[in-house]
């Protein structure tokens, strides 16, 4: 079993839907969590951070994690097209990024 | 502006013939690390550095060297490539190693854009 799953999609929605993405982990030690957001042929780039259990928002996007049930999620509200792109979740324990792990993140292609 | 540098963008070679892909990065940034893209299997780490001379293995470190003679610079040297190798490879830094005490806003992973290697 991976320490980090994510489905990996496709996931097709129309422009100005509610999009859900989701990922669970086994590893109870993880103490921080983030959502990358990779564009095609391009590198990850930092979406959302979060430290604690609980919801963080950043305008159109919400990332919430839920340590008990060991399962974290971004929501992107009013969804544009410009958000097709794969997302990447990647949490790690204490100690770096030398212990980060990523999930294989989820194709998202929102059309208009 | 502030970037991380791969080179090249894409690269096709022969199982055998030794090939190195740079890194360089403009912001300072003591941490650096190499990682592969697979389909199904995410970003896994290969080897990073927390500071000039100081290197270490990650996850899948087979097949592959780094070196940290420079700051700025952290290439990956493949000595002997194989068809496994074929693979996504992203170059990335950050200014404290420490994703918990100053990483997230205060210090993400800045990613390169990519080299995509094939090894025939």
């Amino acid at each position: 079993q991976k320490e980090v799953e994510q489905d990996p999609g496709p996931l097709s929605v129309p422009e100005g839907a509610i999009v859900s993405l989701n990922c669970t982990y086994s590893n109870s030690a993880f103490q921080y969590f983030m959502w990358y957001r990779q564009y095609s042929r391009k590198g990850p780039e930092l979406l959302m951070y979060t430290y604690s259990s609980g919801n963080k928002e950043d305008g159109r996007f919400t990332a919430q994690v839920d340590k008990s049930s060991k399962y974290i999620s971004l929501f992107i509200r009013d969804s544009q097209p410009s958000d097709s792109a794969t997302y990447l979740c990647a949490m790690g324990v204490s100690g770096g990024y030398n212990k980060l792990i990523f999930g294989a993140g989820t194709r998202l292609a929102v059309h208009p | 502006e502030a970037q991380v540098t791969q080179n090249p963008r894409y690269l096709i070679t022969v199982t055998g013939k030794k090939l190195t892909v740079t890194c360089s990065q403009n912001m300072n940034h003591e941490y650096m690390s190499w990682y592969r893209q697979d389909p199904g299997l995410g970003l896994r780490q290969i080897y990073y550095s927390m500071n000039v001379e100081v290197t270490d293995k990650g996850d899948v470190p087979e097949g592959y060297k780094v070196s940290r003679k420079e700051k700025r610079n952290f290439p990956l040297i493949l000595e002997s490539p194989s068809p496994n190798q074929t693979s996504l490879y992203f170059c990335a830094s950050s200014l404290s190693f420490d994703g918990r005490r100053g990483g997230g806003n205060n210090s993400p992973l800045h990613f390169g854009n990519g080299t995509r290697l094939t090894v025939t």
